[in-house]
């Protein structure tokens, strides 16, 4: 089955803890990016990636780290986490690069809090 | 900035009509609309490429009006299932930056 899996799908965690959310998919895509979704202000892009080895900022980089050493996997760090980190996380993929010609699959979905 | 949507919400009867509208400040060369429903994904319903362009899907229909940077989302004889949060989005211009709209919420009632 054509999937975006997130894990963990919920986490509780202390300020200054680092963490790590994972992402995959298993439909080749070349494309992925991470979303926050918070109240009032709906899906921000956090970072995206092109292919391997290729990421880019998005809107609300800051605090944030993610990688892409291989195709499948984009994992978002938190390296020290704080309390506005709180929030709604989305991984997604598309086919190819910055989804203009190709839909998003998005995964379920990780619901961090930061206390 | 994110592209506007309005209205902000909307709560339909079962068979009743809707349109929710997606209006940039800056040029669009495509746009996307997503519904998410309560607690899950967004779930992509389509993309318009063209300005004039009109797609349909089911009963949801939707418009690009490139020249007025706009586009809009038909719902048509409305069912309970279509109750959820519509976005559209687009890739930022010269980039690989994708954004999403402000969101509208839309309660479809029995």
């Amino acid at each position: 089955e054509a999937q975006v899996t997130q894990n963990p799908r919920y986490l509780i965690t202390v300020t200054g803890k680092k963490l790590t959310v994972t992402c995959s998919q298993n439909m080749n895509h070349e494309y992925m990016s991470w979303y926050r979704q918070d109240p009032g202000l709906g899906l921000r892009q956090i970072y995206y990636s092109m292919n391997v080895e290729v990421t880019d900022k998005g809107d609300v980089p800051e605090g944030y780290k993610v990688s892409r050493k291989e195709k499948r996997n984009f994992p978002l760090i938190l390296e020290s986490p704080s309390p506005n980190q709180t929030s709604l996380y989305f991984c997604a993929s598309s086919l190819f690069g910055g989804g203009s010609y190709n839909e998003q699959f998005f995964g379920p979905g990780t619901r961090l809090t930061v206390l | 900035q994110q592209p506007v949507q309005s209205p902000q919400a909307v709560i339909l009867r079962e068979g009743e009509d809707a349109v929710i509208n997606c209006s940039s400040s800056k040029a669009l060369y495509s746009v996307h609309w997503y519904r998410q429903k309560h607690g899950e994904a967004p779930v992509f319903l389509m993309i318009l490429l063209k300005g004039g362009e009109q797609k349909g899907h089911e009963k949801i229909s939707a418009s690009f009006n490139e020249k007025k940077q706009q586009s809009s989302l038909y719902l048509t004889a409305s069912q309970l299932s279509y109750s959820g949060t519509y976005f559209c989005g687009t890739v930022r211009s010269g980039t690989y930056k994708y954004i999403f709209g402000t969101g509208t919420r839309l309660k479809v009632l029995a």
